[in-house]
């Protein structure tokens, strides 16, 4: 499985955007990025994932790199709820695992 | 509103014993999965299945068995609890097929001790 790399962790003003980077350089052609977060005392929970171009939902966007071996995950106005740790994983399209990696926690002040 | 119910919130058991943590989704899902998270050590996969008696070791199979005899409910089972397993057991699902593109959902965690 290709391995993905985040910063251990980061801080961010409430009502402020935050941009979540994270690296796979060795990421193949047929790799979703996927992001996931967990809040405190919750299982984790699925935010957004893309596989060539930008993606946008409720909760978050999602930035791809042209040569995919980066992306960022961007909260447009931070909350004290988003307060969690954030997950990139990279899914194989016929794969079934997720791995998870070590995740940012992103800390939010008031 | 989907849903993944694993069976208890907090467990306390004591060395040797059999335990079962019982998982149940209701959305038709196809796989199903057993994590553990320990602090330092991040969610790491025991096991999963793709389908109905089928399963799969994960990175950390060691002490540990599953069962899946419906779709819905996925099992795991300890067969003679050590402290070592002490930790928060996940149970997650999601869609088989072209995986890349699902999501998957969790439960919200039991947490085991072993005393």
């Amino acid at each position: 499985d290709a391995k993905t790399t985040q910063p251990n962790s980061m801080e961010s003003n409430e009502e402020e955007p935050v941009h979540l980077p994270c690296n796979h350089s060795t990421i193949s052609g047929t790799d979703y990025i996927h992001w996931y977060r967990q809040l405190p005392s919750q299982g984790p929970e699925y935010v957004i994932h893309g596989l060539t171009s930008n993606v946008n939902n409720r909760m978050a966007s999602l930035a791809i790199a042209e040569d995919r071996k980066s992306s960022t995950l961007i909260l447009h106005r931070a909350t004290l709820r988003d307060a969690a740790v954030y997950y990139c994983i990279l899914k194989r399209e016929y794969g079934n695992k997720l791995v998870f990696g070590a995740g940012t926690i992103l800390r939010v002040k008031s | 509103d989907v849903k993944v119910t694993q069976s208890s919130r907090y467990l306390v058991k004591r060395t040797g014993e059999k335990v079962f943590l019982e998982c149940v989704q209701d959305m038709d899902h196809e796989n199903m999965f057993w994590y553990r998270q320990d602090p330092g050590l991040g969610l790491r996969l025991i096991y999963f299945s793709y389908d109905v008696k089928m399963k799969e070791k994960g990175d950390i199979p060691e002490g540990y068995s599953v069962s899946r005899e419906k779709k819905e409910r996925f099992s795991l089972i300890l067969e003679s609890a050590s402290t070592n397993q002490t930790s928060m057991y996940l149970c997650a699902s999601s869609f088989f097929g072209r995986a890349g593109n699902t999501e998957a959902f969790f439960g919200q965690g039991t947490r085991l001790t072993v005393v």
